[in-house]
């Protein structure tokens, strides 16, 4: 049973718009969130987090919102451009047991920036 | 050095064939972890070292093997694969287990398996 999911295989938007990238969580015992963009042949990077408690942080281009009653985060890229076209992965951290700091992640989200 | 370097970068096995699987990281980071991708699906954690002690094993097979030599090498040796064990294979390395700051991750091995 997949406790992350990304619903959506691919997102496709136009330079200069506003991406919004959905992942939703079924595990109450995540104590943050995080974002990781994959280019083709390389690992995963991180971009961005948000702990448990808050609902919501920004760095630069990027912003990521926690609705903790919808389980439901999201990352907004604005404005988008041709460069961040890459695989988007969601992650949780576990909070503690045997899970305290086990990333889990979602499915991933193929965002293609046309200019 | 801001790296996790995953060496090689391709391998080709028969499933009678002993390898290993190497990574390494000079940035101090203290927990380092072997996750697995299969194609289409998220990366799946495999095992985690923290202070050079395994510290989770997800019911991995025992033809994984992780081992930790010192603070800045991860190896996975591997032997008696299956098919089905081809994939790309994920080492990444925080500061501090779970760190909340995300994980740094190499570029994989891509692993078949014949």
């Amino acid at each position: 049973d997949q406790q992350v999911k990304q619903n959506s295989p691919s997102l496709s938007v136009q330079e200069g718009r506003i991406s919004i990238l959905n992942c939703d969580y079924t595990n109450s015992m995540f104590d943050y969130f995080l974002w990781y963009k994959k280019y083709p042949a390389e690992g995963p990077t991180f971009l961005i987090s948000i702990s448990s408690i808050k609902d919501k942080n920004e760095d630069g281009r990027f912003t990521v919102f926690l609705n903790k009653s919808a389980k439901h985060l999201s990352l907004h890229i604005v404005p988008s451009q041709p460069g961040d076209s890459a695989v988007y992965f969601c992650a949780a951290r576990g909070a503690g047991g045997t899970s305290y700091g086990k990333l889990t992640f979602g499915q991933g989200t193929i965002l293609t920036v046309h200019p | 050095d801001t790296e996790v370097t995953q060496t090689p970068k391709h391998l080709v096995m028969g499933m009678t064939n002993k390898k290993s699987l190497k990574c390494e990281q000079h940035m101090g980071h203290r927990a380092m972890y072997w996750y697995k991708q299969k194609a289409k699906k998220p990366p799946e954690l495999m095992f985690v070292y923290s202070y050079e002690k395994l510290s989770i094993n997800e019911s991995v097979p025992s033809r994984f093997s992780p081992e930790c030599p010192n603070s800045s090498l991860l190896n996975l040796h591997l032997h008696a694969l299956q098919p089905e064990d081809s994939a790309l294979y994920l080492c990444a390395s925080s500061q501090s287990p779970g760190q909340a700051s995300g994980y740094t991750f190499g570029s994989g091995t891509r692993l078949t398996v014949v």
